[in-house]
């Protein structure tokens, strides 16, 4: 089955524990997204990348890391999560055609930073 | 930058009627997409329904369909026969034709909550 799987689903943890949330597709898209939504905000775009080895800042980066450095996975890292961080995470992907690049998006990671 | 408004945080709607989601947008490109994304209490992101800016006709797909009207920048979905199903969260995003660099993201509305009476 085509998807992107995300993982953890739910995590509770504690300001400044070091956490990474793991995203995978498995359709060979070259495009991946990171979003976080919050209430009264929809959804933001944190980082994305268009390829292996190529990433870039969204609307929201600050205290979040990624790479890309095979086709399938891109990981989110928190490196020192803070409670502002608390939130509902998403990744993405799309394939690399002006004609179908519409996101699949993951099931979703729920944060909770105490 | 664009920008994505849905002013009606909820709305209401008896099974088996029709119902139509609000949104507007602004931006000062003249090729991209809108695209109308469900979220079940599940939390999945689903989408609905695309509208591509250059095409006239509206989009549909079965039991949703559009308004795209391009020179007032508004983009409405209608639901047409309401089912306990469709109670969800929808989001309205809009994304340039481009697909590069910062011009591949999705800007999304805030968002409404749709409920359905039985």
């Amino acid at each position: 089955e085509a998807q992107v799987t995300q993982n953890p689903r739910y995590l509770i943890t504690v300001t400044g524990k070091k956490l990474t949330v793991t995203c995978s597709q498995n359709m060979n898209h070259e495009y991946m997204s990171w979003y976080r939504q919050d209430p009264g905000l929809g959804l933001r775009q944190i980082y994305y990348s268009m390829n292996v080895e190529v990433t870039d800042k969204g609307d929201v980066p600050e205290g979040y890391k990624v790479s890309r450095k095979e086709k399938r996975n891109f990981p989110l890292i928190l490196e020192s999560p803070s409670p502002n961080q608390t939130s509902l995470y998403f990744c993405a992907s799309c394939p690399w055609d002006p004609g179908a690049n519409v996101l699949t998006f993951g099931a979703g990671s729920r944060l909770t930073v105490l | 930058a664009q920008t994505v408004t849905q002013s009606q945080p909820e709305m209401s709607v008896q099974e088996a009627e029709t119902v139509t989601l609000s949104c507007t947008y602004d931006t000062s490109e003249s090729d991209y997409y809108l695209f109308w994304y469900k979220q079940p209490p599940s939390r999945q992101m689903i989408l609905v329904i695309r509208q591509e800016a250059y095409k006239q006709q509206n989009a549909t797909e079965n039991r949703f369909s559009v308004n795209f009207q391009k020179a007032a920048k508004s983009f409405s979905l209608k639901i047409s026969d309401s089912q306990l199903g469709d109670a969800a969260m929808y989001f309205c995003a809009y994304r340039s034709a481009l697909f590069t660099g910062a011009n591949s993201k999705l800007t999304f509305g805030k968002g409404i909550t749709l409920s359905v009476r039985p």
